[in-house]
């Protein structure tokens, strides 16, 4: 089985420009979530998907930050502008339902300059 | 609100067991997770906990106790490659949002 797929890998850009990142999660799986995870810290939730319906966005810096999900399939984070806090590595997760355990993709590591 | 509490590092040696502990305060409960997450890499699934008591698998087994808003992770025969980062995560009621703790960072010696 395919696992969670994400590119780029990594990403380095100066501040206050745009980024963009994609997600391909396992076939089948209705939750999506995009975390941001800084050096040293747990994941933190950004935005959650129950097929193509945003179920949770409260941290989702909105004024910088939006995601969508394309056909309850794949799915986009963009950061426009981005600032130097921005720094930190995007994990894309899907899982079969809410409530069942979450697979990774691999991250794409963004630093700001 | 939620909290979830971690010790930030931890030492053990080869061949030992150890427990990481998990502490929470959450406005809704429907469950714990253990994630692995090795330098540089994706958390891996370890265990989901919903309902009091311990759960076994293999080297590892997770607790939990609701009513005291405490989980564990026992890790036992301790092996170089256990040296990760371990991450407590609840599932709230609200939405079935997984919360995250900081992690534990386990260093295993010889």
């Amino acid at each position: 089985e395919a696992g969670v797929a994400q590119s780029p890998r990594y990403k380095i850009i100066e501040k206050r420009q745009s980024v963009a990142f994609w997600c391909n999660p396992i076939s089948g799986h209705a939750t999506l979530y995009w975390y941001q995870q800084i050096l040293g810290q747990g994941p933190k939730l950004l935005i959650q998907f129950q097929n193509n319906g945003v179920v949770d966005d409260s941290q989702l810096p909105k004024d910088r930050f939006s995601a969508e999900r394309l056909k309850g399939v794949d799915s986009t984070l963009k950061i426009q502008p981005a600032k130097l806090e921005d720094s930190a590595v995007y994990l894309c997760a899907s899982s079969l339902g809410r409530n069942t355990e979450a697979f990774f993709g691999q991250g794409t590591r963004l630093t700001v300059v | 609100g939620q909290n979830i509490d971690q010790p930030t590092e931890m030492t053990a040696t080869e061949g030992a067991i150890v427990q990481i502990n998990c502490t929470y305060q959450t406005s809704g409960f429907n469950g714990l997770f253990w994630y692995q997450q090795h330098a540089g890499e994706a958390p891996t699934f370890l265990s989901y906990n919903v309902l009091d008591g311990l759960e076994e698998k293999g080297r590892f087994s997770s607790f939990l106790s609701r009513s005291k808003g405490y989980s564990y992770l026992l890790l036992k025969e301790l092996q170089m490659k256990d040296s990760a980062s371990y991450l407590c995560a609840v599932l709230n009621t609200g939405g079935f949002k997984t919360i995250f703790g900081a992690g534990t960072r386990l260093f295993v010696k010889a």
